[in-house]
């Protein structure tokens, strides 16, 4: 199984310019979400999924979109980019109701 | 709101010795779970350890374990026999089984001192 896994690893955007940050996962779970982790603020909630169809804003959701078509992909599409959205964003999923979290391996994101 | 804080931004201990790190976290659910997660330099988040709030016993695994003291909302983790491997960003997490958002404290930078 390969998990959660996240492209690209890194990318460079200008400002204005839009974007999305794919994740896929292939163990069947029903949640998924994205994080984004700046430095001395921990990882912080941008959107978040339960299942097929179902999204819903976490504490940083302003800038992106996503959606859920399918329980395997939950793509993260930032509109127009801005150097505020340079960060390290993480994507992660597990079964509801079950333990932890599995992280993909992230991607770096430098807005300039 | 929901909050993890980790009130030890770094923290440095001597290879071989004990170390504890401190979380602590505000909800008023009864029913969620807690986790310490690692993050080396590789960027990789691992999960290091879980507990289940309706259980009594602290949680161990290996060389790590927890102090989860439900009443005063505390949730420690100390490393025992230090290694040189163990140094990295350790986050403590909360998620309550309601709707299944984990929320992470800012993490506390580990160094482990040769």
């Amino acid at each position: 199984n390969a998990g959660v896994t996240q492209t690209p690893k890194f990318q460079v955007l200008k400002t204005g310019q839009s974007m999305t940050l794919q994740c896929a996962q292939d163990m069947n779970h029903e949640y998924m979400s994205w994080y984004r982790q700046d430095p001395g603020m921990g990882l912080r909630l941008i959107h978040y999924s339960v299942g097929a169809g179902i999204t819903d804003q976490g504490e940083v959701p302003n800038g992106y979109n996503v959606s859920r078509s399918t329980t395997e992909d939950f793509p993260l599409r930032l509109l127009s980019a801005a150097p505020s959205q340079t960060s390290v964003y993480f994507c992660a999923s597990s079964r509801t109701g079950l333990k932890g979290y599995t992280f993909g391996s992230g991607t770096r994101l430098t807005v300039v | 709101a929901q909050t993890v804080t980790q009130s030890q931004p770094e923290m440095s201990v001597q290879e071989a010795e004990t170390v504890t790190l401190s979380c602590t976290y505000d909800t008023s659910e009864s029913d969620y779970y807690l986790f310490w997660y690692k993050q080396p330099p590789s960027r990789q988040m691992i999960l290091v350890i879980r507990q289940e709030a309706y259980k009594q016993q602290n949680a161990t695994e290996n060389r790590f374990s927890v102090n989860f003291q439900k009443a005063a909302k505390s949730f420690s983790l100390k490393i025992s026999d230090s290694q040189l491997g163990d140094a990295a960003m350790y986050f403590c997490a909360y998620r309550i089984n309601r709707d299944d958002k984990i929320i992470f404290g800012k993490g506390t930078r580990l160094h482990i001192l040769p």
